[in-house]
């Protein structure tokens, strides 16, 4: 199938640094959504992405959807110890609604 | 979240035996997916329904059958568990919308 290639897999960083991770794909993707899993919890939807260009915000999390619609990336700005977790992009198909997922980028904050 | 619920949480089972994970939902939505997620692999499709006559394979079915038994109801059965099943396995609701809900996971140790 279509897959989409998420790095790095693991990033440590000093709490307040930023962290970003990237989704690529090697086709033109209809849209890109991302999700976080907190450790030992299920993943939970944050946002989906459409548009060619995209870029939305929410606090300190920016997503952007690449101009040719085949990367993503998720940017936190100044991170906390409440952001550890896993963050998964994946693509949504828009007849079943069934979505396939990156790798993930398990994201470590040291206070 | 609560809406979702999967029974067992954990189970630890040996190989050859038949294992059968139940996953209700109290959101009315009419899409049910069940996943399973590895370390460093994110989370794959099994299988998905769109309603209780309508059944179909995802990127891993081979091993695994399912049953939609009510709308609320999706359970993923293993025929004859074998060790490379251990895995984490959520259950996943949806409507029309883009977001998923997933379940709390099982935790599913095949020796």
């Amino acid at each position: 199938g279509q897959q989409v290639m998420q790095i790095p897999q693991y990033q440590h960083v000093q709490e307040g640094e930023d962290f970003t991770t990237y989704c690529n794909s090697s086709t033109t993707l209809s849209n890109i959504q991302w999700y976080k899993q907190r450790p030992g919890g299920h993943p939970v939807f944050l946002i989906q992405l459409v548009k060619s260009g995209e870029v939305k915000k929410q606090k300190r999390l920016t997503f952007q959807f690449g101009e040719a619609k085949k990367n993503s990336s998720l940017h936190i700005t100044a991170t906390q110890t409440t952001d550890v977790g896993t963050y998964f992009c994946a693509r949504r198909s828009g007849n079943t609604g069934k979505l396939i997922f990156g790798q993930g980028t398990t994201l470590q904050v040291k206070p | 979240d609560a809406d979702v619920t999967q029974t067992p949480r954990n189970r630890i089972t040996k190989t050859g035996k038949r294992i059968m994970l139940e996953c209700s939902q109290t959101k009315g939505h009419d899409r049910m997916y069940w996943y399973r997620q590895d370390p460093g692999l994110g989370l794959r499709l099994i299988y998905y329904s769109f309603d209780v006559k309508d059944i179909n394979k995802g990127e891993i079915s081979d091993g695994y059958s399912v049953s939609r038994q009510a709308q609320a109801k999706f359970s993923l059965s293993l025929e004859s568990a074998i060790p490379n099943q251990t895995a984490l396995y959520f259950c996943a609701t949806s409507d029309n919308s883009p977001e998923q809900f997933f379940g709390p996971g099982t935790r599913l140790t095949v020796l």
